[in-house]
């Protein structure tokens, strides 16, 4: 079946490194592929996202490319902040069908 | 209203009472969806809604959970016979154009549910 995996957290990182988030999926079909963040109190909030192989989603300093040959979708920042501590989703929606299908969860840790 | 709004934001029963989850969707979009996370994992699908009609409830869990959607706007999803393993937070989410590439769906801040 449809499904995403990310990797395990928490990552801790100091402030200004470099970030990447690992996410890759299996989909039959032609998946669209998301990043959603969830600040600690808050609901999820879509970062940015890709509907076809080799679209580059940004937001905020966030990119990830949508690598159809890897079937993978990494979330990169080239300088964190304290303000990035959030736990990070990786998901994908078919066209043909409608819910997102979600990896279990980043949790980053940014620390001054 | 600007966003997805649930309430209550928390909710604390006893196993076996009935309790009721509220979304309100943002105004004019026509998908609602209820999504389920446990502790450590990314959101679960329950139900999807298209206007007032559950166009697939294939993720709810079993037939002590139940959503409505009467008039095409707020939804309500109802848990009968609370058990502690339903203990979780619920999301709703709502989006203008399901089945699409433009489906991005919006979040409300979720209800915890607690079941002592």
């Amino acid at each position: 079946g449809d499904s995403v995996t990310q990797m395990e957290g928490p990552v801790t990182l100091s402030e200004e490194a470099f970030l990447t988030i690992n996410c890759t999926y299996t989909a039959t079909g032609y998946p669209s592929l998301f990043w959603y963040v969830q600040y600690p109190g808050e609901g999820l909030q879509l970062l940015l996202k890709a509907t076809k192989a080799d679209d580059k989603g940004s937001n905020k300093g966030f990119e990830a490319t949508y690598r159809k040959e890897t079937t993978s979708f990494h979330l990169e920042k080239g300088s964190v902040q304290v303000s990035d501590s959030a736990v990070y989703f990786c998901a994908l929606n078919l066209d043909s069908n409608y819910q997102l299908i979600w990896g279990a969860g980043t949790k980053l840790i940014i620390k001054p | 209203g600007a966003g997805v709004s649930q309430t209550p934001s928390n909710k604390v029963t006893e196993k076996g009472k009935y309790v009721e989850l509220r979304c309100d969707p943002i105004s004019g979009h026509t998908a609602l969806y209820w999504y389920r996370q446990s502790l450590g994992q990314g959101p679960e699908f329950l139900i999807y809604f298209q206007g007032t009609g559950a166009a697939d409830d294939s993720g709810l869990p079993n037939d002590r959970f139940f959503a409505v959607r009467p008039e095409g706007s707020v939804s309500t999803l109802k848990i009968q016979r609370t058990e502690r393993g339903d203990s979780a937070v619920y999301l709703c989410a709502s989006s203008l154009d399901p089945g699409t590439a433009k489906n991005i769906q919006y979040f409300g801040a979720g209800t915890r549910l607690s079941v002592l």
